[in-house]
């Protein structure tokens, strides 16, 4: 079983096109993120979320729109895809029941927009 | 501000040999919380170790030790015995404050070659 799993691997789409990712979580965390990583394989935060609620907004452009229906799931939803959008999303989880509360990751998703 | 620092872009290490990759981070948290990730050519991001900031002793798991030296504050990945499947880009990351849902800040990465 995945632990954080994330839906579709890849994507490829055109300009100006809305596109979803889906993510879920099995190890009861209650926490879950957004990353993004560039095509230089840098990693930033997008989002963050505790228990369905927003806690990280890391001056993302409005049309990425993230959603969390429940603490096991966070979905990802960007409108008019730009050429910059291009990147590898990951999905993370977190929780504190060990001290280090590390970052659980998807496998990521692959988008790109042509 | 840069708040994490990993300065050697690549290495190379032969099989066998230990390796040290550099990694400073910049915060005036008092409480914080130091990881390494490993992301092999596959994409995948794996956990290696964790180094909390009042933390004694040096962390060590398995192959991999930190060598965290607060007063400089540098927290260096350590691999002993590299093998070839340590290919792959490390990332160095931050948290800052005590809660585990504060996000953690990542260096951008050096790629380890391991040599035969």
């Amino acid at each position: 079983d995945t632990a954080v799993s994330q839906t579709p691997k890849y994507l490829v789409t055109q300009m100006g096109n809305d596109k979803s990712i889906k993510c879920e979580q099995n190890l009861g965390h209650d926490t879950m993120y957004w990353y993004k990583q560039d095509s230089k394989k840098f990693l930033k935060i997008m989002f963050s979320y505790n228990n369905k609620e927003l806690i990280i907004n890391e001056t993302v452009p409005n049309r990425f729109s993230p959603k969390s229906p429940d603490k096991a799931h966070l979905n990802l939803h960007i409108n008019s895809l730009e050429l910059g959008d291009s990147a590898v999303y990951f999905c993370a989880s977190s929780q504190g029941t060990k001290n280090t509360g590390e970052l659980f990751f998807g496998e990521g998703s692959r988008l790109t927009v042509l | 501000a840069q708040k994490i620092t990993q300065t050697q872009p690549g290495m190379f290490v032969q099989e066998k040999e230990a390796v040290t990759l550099d990694c400073t981070y910049d915060t005036s948290d008092p409480s914080y919380g130091l990881f390494w990730y490993k992301q092999p050519s596959s994409g995948e991001m794996i956990f290696l170790i964790y180094q909390g900031s009042y933390d004694q002793q040096n962390a060590t798991e398995g192959r991999y030790s930190l060598n965290f030296q607060k007063a400089r504050k540098s927290a260096n990945l350590v691999i002993s015995a590299s093998q070839l499947g340590d290919s792959a880009m490390y990332f160095c990351a931050m948290r800052e404050g005590l809660w585990y849902g504060n996000k953690l800040v990542f260096g951008a990465g050096t790629i380890l070659r391991v040599k035969s």
